[in-house]
């Protein structure tokens, strides 16, 4: 089966730094997603890996292993407006997405 | 610049009532469609997709139904509700292409609740 999984819950600190781990089985790999979902909002698109490495785009980067079948989401100098949920999908062999039930993220001052 | 719309935002609905969901994109052509849905606290759930006018893919046989009558619009429907329908109802479309991969733009999401 497919299967996706990330941390139901985690906790950091306004300033601080947060990393967020998916580790992943699906037949086949062509890419990976992370999403960032506010309560009661629809997803917005964060990042984009296909390649093994590390992709940065300001405050976040986000990390891919293919070998391991594993990415992480970094958030560095983190600010309220951070807390949310983030979501890692994969690309399946045929081209469909995998979701994970995504990992809720809390910022406390 | 592209842009998805979604109604109605919210909706309380009987058991047993009919639904249709609609929702339309702007600035493009022949997009992939999606209809997602979230249970509370939970992922997203693929329920169906589009790749062209009435070419719809269901990926989980439930009591929902979906069309695409036009290009750029997708509808979800069911004939009779279930009170296990409720949930974030999610559009969303990409970039249509061949053995390529891109990201999935969602629209603002209906809130269902079968009560």
């Amino acid at each position: 089966g497919q299967n996706i999984d990330q941390p139901t819950e985690m906790t950091a600190t306004e300033g601080a730094i947060v990393q967020i781990n998916c580790t992943y089985q699906t037949s086949g790999f062509n890419g990976l997603f992370w999403y960032q979902q506010h309560a009661g909002e629809a997803p917005t698109f964060l990042s984009y890996n296909v390649l093994d490495g590390l992709e940065e785009k300001g405050r976040f980067s986000s990390f891919l292993s293919r070998s391991k079948g594993y990415s992480y989401l970094l958030l560095k100098e983190l600010q309220m407006k951070d807390s949310a949920s983030y979501l890692c999908a994969v690309i399946d062999s045929n081209y469909q997405l995998i979701w994970g039930a995504g990992t809720k993220l809390i910022i406390k001052p | 610049s592209q842009t998805i719309h979604q109604w109605p935002a919210t909706l309380v609905q009987p058991v047993g009532s009919p639904l249709s969901l609609e929702c339309t994109v702007e600035g493009t052509s022949n997009p992939n469609l999606y209809w997602y849905r979230q249970a509370a606290g939970r992922g997203l759930q693929l329920l169906f997709y589009s790749v062209g006018i009435g070419q719809i893919s269901s990926e989980v046989p439930q009591n929902l139904s979906a069309s695409r009558p036009q290009d750029r619009q997708f509808i979800l429907s069911s004939k009779k509700l279930l009170l296990s329908d409720s949930g974030f109802y999610l559009c969303a479309w990409s970039v249509a292409t061949s053995g390529a991969s891109y990201e999935q733009y969602f629209g603002p999401g209906t809130r269902l609740t079968v009560t």
